[in-house]
């Protein structure tokens, strides 16, 4: 099982900072097989990235993802107030499929 | 657009048995797989077992092998998850999701289940 590790656990900034979330697999998930999913309390998770930079239908572009083999990284360009919530990453390259334990990004 | 709803979860006692739907509208339902997902309490996200847009291919989580079967009704625009020997720890929200290469692109609102004696 593939093993996706989170950084860091908790990130605290201000809305108009820009955000970067680390996601690191055990190992190489090609440069294809890495989503990225927000999750707002109380709320199902909703597609961001997919195939590691490859924006889902309606997602902003403030949001971008990059990264390769085991290191990929999610930024967020400038955080709106909306965008403060957890989220996770999850390889696709093999099953079981697998998700990070999540980055909770929280108000500063 | 795409509309995804779950039903079926509740209060069971470990051992016992229980079946979630999922009814999906918004989009041809029988050319797309699906997913389950889960989540319990307060922790993260956990894939549970995907199911091709015909029925043919089936894959799970080696926690839920052997006890859960994930099954679809094309006629009927629904999918289900029949859990068995349900265990404590099987406590979570589940999350239907439409597939895409893999992916959970679309997600349902989610279904608790809490086994508990």
């Amino acid at each position: 099982e593939i093993v996706l590790t989170q950084s860091p656990g908790t990130l605290s900034l201000s809305p108009g900072e820009r955000a970067t979330l680390s996601c690191r697999a055990s190992q190489s998930l090609s440069n294809t097989y890495l989503a990225w999913y927000q999750q707002k309390p109380g709320q199902a998770p909703r597609l961001l990235i997919y195939g590691a930079s490859r924006r889902a239908t309606g997602i902003p572009d403030r949001f971008s993802g990059s990264g390769s083999g085991t290191d990929f990284t999610l930024t967020i360009s400038r955080l709106e107030p909306e965008d403060f919530a957890v989220f996770y990453c999850q390889q696709y390259i093999a099953s079981p499929l697998t998700f990070g334990g999540g980055t909770k990004l929280e108000i500063k | 657009q795409v509309d995804l709803v779950e039903s079926g979860g509740g209060v069971v006692q470990p051992g016992r048995s229980l079946r979630l739907s999922c009814a999906a509208s918004g989009f041809t339902f029988s050319t797309s797989g699906m997913h389950w997902v889960r989540q319990a309490p307060g922790k993260g996200l956990e894939w549970v077992a995907i199911i091709s847009y015909d029925g043919s291919h089936k894959y799970y989580k080696d926690s839920v092998k052997g006890r859960f079967t994930i099954s679809r009704d094309n006629a009927k625009n629904t999918l289900y998850l029949q859990m068995s020997s349900l265990r404590t720890e099987d406590t979570a929200t589940y999350y239907c999701a439409k597939d895409k290469s893999w992916i959970q692109e679309y997600w349902g609102q989610g279904t608790l289940v809490t086994v508990s004696s």
